[in-house]
């Protein structure tokens, strides 16, 4: 396995359009995190999940975003009617975590979103 | 709430002067605390971290000290390399809030020869 992969890397759409997002995580992962990042600024959580099961959310992500991981394995990130202030990076991260530990987050590259 | 300020960049160092990016953060309960690195075209990698106080996360030459009393977690190194060019972010995740991890702005670190 060599890492955390994301698809696609770029996408560019027009405001009002739907676009999806795809993150493999690191297949003994259990946890999968989803980020935004806009330029000059650090990641901000969106969402997590544990196995299949989505346990948090972010108030950043409005009802226009929903994220699934159906089989616990690879998530899929949805924006509906994407508008200008959606343009960012989308960053997916991994873990094999338990209780609360604090284990490594690996990151993707990310997919960079731009709306037109 | 949680929050982390980091100091503004971009820094740029010549070979083997020393480091410090400072990081200061805000937060409720006892958090644990982190430093990412993102090198040009790549992801986000875990760096260092520490999950209590007077902790000192180390690696790669680099450290951090976990310091309750003024909430600093500021990242050092002694001889800087520039394969240490990066962007450095500092991260807590709070010990209230789950699993969300709080992000600094990042600083932009060069290295020049």
């Amino acid at each position: 396995d060599t890492g955390v992969s994301q698809d696609p890397r770029h996408k560019i759409t027009k405001r009002g359009q739907n676009v999806t997002f795809r993150c493999d995580p690191i297949s003994e992962h259990n946890r999968l995190y989803w980020y935004r990042q806009t330029l000059g600024q650090g990641p901000e959580f969106l969402t997590y999940f544990q196995n299949e099961a989505q346990l948090e959310k972010s108030r950043l992500l409005s009802d226009r975003f929903s994220a699934e991981r159906p089989k616990g394995s690879f998530s899929t990130l949805e924006i509906q009617r994407t508008e200008q202030g959606d343009s960012a990076m989308y960053l997916c991260a991994s873990s094999w975590t338990w209780d609360r530990a604090d284990n490594e987050q690996f990151f993707g590259p990310g997919t960079r979103l731009t709306v037109l | 709430g949680n929050s982390v300020t980091q100091m503004e960049g971009p820094v740029t160092l010549s070979e083997e002067a020393f480091l410090t990016i400072n990081c200061t953060y805000t937060a409720t309960g006892y958090p644990s605390l982190f430093w990412y690195v993102q090198y040009p075209g790549e992801g986000l990698q875990l760096l260092l971290k520490a999950t209590k106080a007077d902790d000192k996360g180390s690696n790669k030459g680099f450290e951090a000290t976990y310091r309750k009393e003024t909430t600093s977690f500021h990242l050092e190194k002694g001889s800087v390399q520039v394969s240490d060019s990066a962007v450095y972010f500092c991260a807590l995740r709070g010990s209230d809030t789950g699993n969300q991890f709080y992000f600094g702005t990042g600083t932009s670190l060069t290295v020049i020869p």
